[in-house]
């Protein structure tokens, strides 16, 4: 079975401080790995994706998240975090070999930065 | 890139009415659609699993004749809320994917239900 963990139900930051966000993962096969955010009201929008090669992701508004096959992790971060970055972040995952299956979500962590 | 549109973005019913919510890929064609079920401060719990001319897949306790779901065409997935209650009331979130190899997962905008 797979499953995702979010340890942080909520993360502070300041602005212009680099921000972390946690994940680590569990599936039977080789992960495919999401993470996405959520403002209020609205469905999830699309950051990043890790599904081969380099272990490091670069995905959109400034955010990168590391692939970390030894210790199932998959941490996104930002050098500097934005007072609009503040909302709901998913990280998700799928295996490799289910095809059109889908994704399994962590519970969220809600980013607050402080200006 | 990948564009999911979802229809209405809000709603309010009478309970015991029925609310159908629209699900369409507007660039791409999506034989697998996902509907989802989001609680305040949640996260999104699956309903279904929706198939291009074939039967939903339904999660475990979700019931099927309470949420039906169609799929009939390549960018078109439904979800109809039949004889609703207030428990029902909800956010319910569509997600169309694009198979191998970019397996794209797009989300549409949401759909804020409320059973009066």
């Amino acid at each position: 079975a797979q499953s995702v963990a979010q340890p942080e139900d909520q993360v502070n930051v300041a602005e212009g401080n680099p921000l972390t966000v946690k994940c680590t993962y569990s599936v039977s096969g080789n992960p495919y790995l999401f993470w996405y955010v959520q403002y209020p009201n609205r469905g999830l929008q699309f950051l990043l994706k890790y599904i081969t090669g380099d272990n490091l992701v670069k995905g959109s508004y400034g955010f990168e998240a590391e692939f970390n096959k030894s210790q199932t992790s998959f941490h996104l971060k930002k050098p500097s975090a934005l007072v609009s970055d503040s909302a709901l972040y998913f990280c998700a995952v799928r295996d490799s070999y289910s095809g059109n299956t889908p994704l399994v979500f962590g519970k969220g962590t809600r980013l607050s930065v402080i200006a | 890139g990948a564009v999911v549109s979802q229809h209405p973005s809000r709603v309010i019913c009478k309970s015991g009415t029925s609310v159908k919510i629209e699900c369409r890929s507007l660039d791409f064609q999506a034989t697998t659609m996902f509907w989802y079920r989001q609680f305040p401060k949640q996260s999104l719990m699956l309903m279904a699993t929706s198939n291009e001319g074939s039967k939903a897949t339904y999660e475990q306790g979700v019931e099927k004749d309470k949420f039906l779901i169609n799929h009939a065409s390549l960018t078109l997935s439904t979800l109809t809320v039949t004889s609703a209650h207030p428990e029902d009331s909800s956010f319910y979130i569509c997600s169309a994917v694009s198979g191998a190899p970019n397996y794209g997962y797009t989300f549409g905008s949401g759909t804020r239900l409320t059973v009066v």
